[in-house]
């Protein structure tokens, strides 16, 4: 099972500053990585696939970068409403799996 | 538009079953994978199983192998998930989403709601 650790654990940022979350995998992935975003009491919402193809109706300021092991979401930024928890998740390899989670809140 | 709506919340006693509903709509449900997952109180997503709701073939994970069945009804637009000899580790939110088109289904695209199953003697 491939293990994804995300750091840091918790961000704490001001609405307006720029945010860069990590994700590392235990192995290679290829490009099969993907971020989603989750605020309390809802559902998962999916960002970015494929380590930069942004999903539908998701803002230009969220982006994605990586490859093989080490991966990256950028949040140019930040809006009020971006203060969530991130998960990235891996489908190179069967399970899916996701990482731990960032909190980004608010400073 | 795209709507995943789940069954109500449940309590279970141990060693019970649970068997979760998720009903589709706003896209042709024939055409996609439907994805569950559980996430247990401030954890991480695990990934349990899909189903391919065109051809019904299934796959599990094997942490939950052996428990878990996946299932669908085309003419009711609703898959299925059941959980068997439930203990409290059990006691999680689980959700139903579709597999995203351009990534062979195996990211999450759409989510229902959520199903909080607690499991409590």
């Amino acid at each position: 099972e491939i293990v994804l650790t995300q750091s840091p654990a918790t961000l704490s940022l001001s609405p307006g500053e720029r945010a860069i979350l990590s994700c590392r995998a235990s192995q290679g992935v290829s490009s099969y990585l993907a971020w989603y975003q989750q605020k309390p009491g809802q559902a998962p919402r999916l960002l970015i696939y494929d380590v930069s193809n942004r999903a539908t109706g998701i803002p230009a300021r969220f982006s994605g970068s990586g490859s093989g092991t080490d991966f990256t979401l950028t949040i140019s930024s930040l809006e009020p409403e971006d203060f969530a928890v991130y998960y990235c998740q891996q489908r190179s390899i069967w399970p899916l799996t996701f990482g731990g989670g960032t909190k980004v809140e608010i400073k | 538009q795209v709507q995943l709506v789940q069954s109500g919340s449940e309590v279970k006693k141990p060693g019970a079953s649970v068997k979760v509903s998720c009903e589709a709509s706003g896209y042709t449900f024939t055409n996609y994978v439907i994805h569950w997952v559980r996430q247990a109180p401030g954890q991480r997503p695990e990934s349990m199983g899909w189903i391919n709701a065109g051809n019904g073939n299934t796959k599990y994970s094997q942490h939950f192998q052996g428990r878990v069945t996946i299932s669908r009804d085309t003419s009711a637009t609703t898959a299925y998930m059941e959980l068997s000899s439930l203990t409290s580790e059990d006691t999680a939110i689980f959700y139903c989403a579709r597999g995203h088109s351009s990534t062979n289904g195996n990211n999450f695209d759409s989510w229902g709601q959520g199903t909080l199953v607690t499991v409590s003697s």
